[in-house]
């Protein structure tokens, strides 16, 4: 299953709105993880099930979709947000990820 | 809470072998399918290989097929991968993540660095 992230990056400001979106190349029902990296970090799953917050995500973190098409919305950007975003599908083997979204500072 | 230690990594000439580890803490290793993954520099993260919790199921990465194994020892609650023929292209920080399962990773290693040249 192909996973296909858009966009690449996307630039904005602290304070603003971020969506990101996630398609699957078939259905993966609602096995779709969304994971934050930060520079020489380990990936942190922020989202599982699509849509539901990881234990010690903020509120502001929040996830849909189910089938083929899902975001991650980051609402109220805060300066420690900007990092890299990768979805994952858990659907069945192979587990794949999307190539990422980088989310950068304006 | 749990955590997830990597060990093994370093530098290794083309058709070489190496084995990683990963200690785990803090959670009831053996309940837990745990993973593989790994990120080239600069790139993305590839799935690389799971292992179910009783060690007899093992999914590998069609790249790597046939050249890693993976097992664990769940007395010792660690988990291993295998690597031989080893390429330039295995070239990467290897993670050892916990399954949550609902098909995502709850716990990730800091990552074990791998270097394949000559």
């Amino acid at each position: 299953i192909l996973l296909t992230q858009s966009p690449a990056t996307l630039s904005l400001s602290p304070g603003e709105g971020a969506t990101l979106s996630c398609r699957a190349s078939q259905s993966v029902a609602t096995y779709l993880a969304w994971y934050q990296q930060k520079p020489g970090q380990a990936p942190r799953l922020l989202i599982s099930n699509a849509s539901n917050r990881a234990t010690g995500i903020p509120a502001r973190f929040s996830g849909s979709g189910s089938g083929t098409d899902f975001t991650l919305t980051i609402s109220n950007l805060e300066p420690e947000d900007f990092a890299v975003y990768f979805c994952q599908h858990g659907s069945q083997w192979p587990i794949t990820f999307g190539q990422g979204t980088r989310l950068e500072i304006k | 809470e749990g955590q997830l230690l990597e060990s093994g990594g370093g530098w290794v000439q083309p058709g070489g072998s190496l084995r990683l580890s990963c200690e785990a803490s803090g959670f009831s290793f053996s309940s837990y399918v745990m993973h593989w993954v790994r990120q080239a520099p600069g790139k993305g993260l590839e799935w690389v290989s799971s292992i179910v919790e009783g060690g007899t199921v093992t999914y590998y990465e069609d790249s790597v097929e046939g050249r890693c194994t993976s097992s664990r020892d769940n007395s010792r609650n660690t988990v291993y991968l295998q690597m031989n023929s080893l390429r330039v292209e295995d070239t990467a920080i290897y993670y050892c993540a916990k399954g949550s399962g609902r098909g995502d990773f709850d716990i990730w290693g800091q990552g074990t660095m791998l270097i394949v040249s000559s």
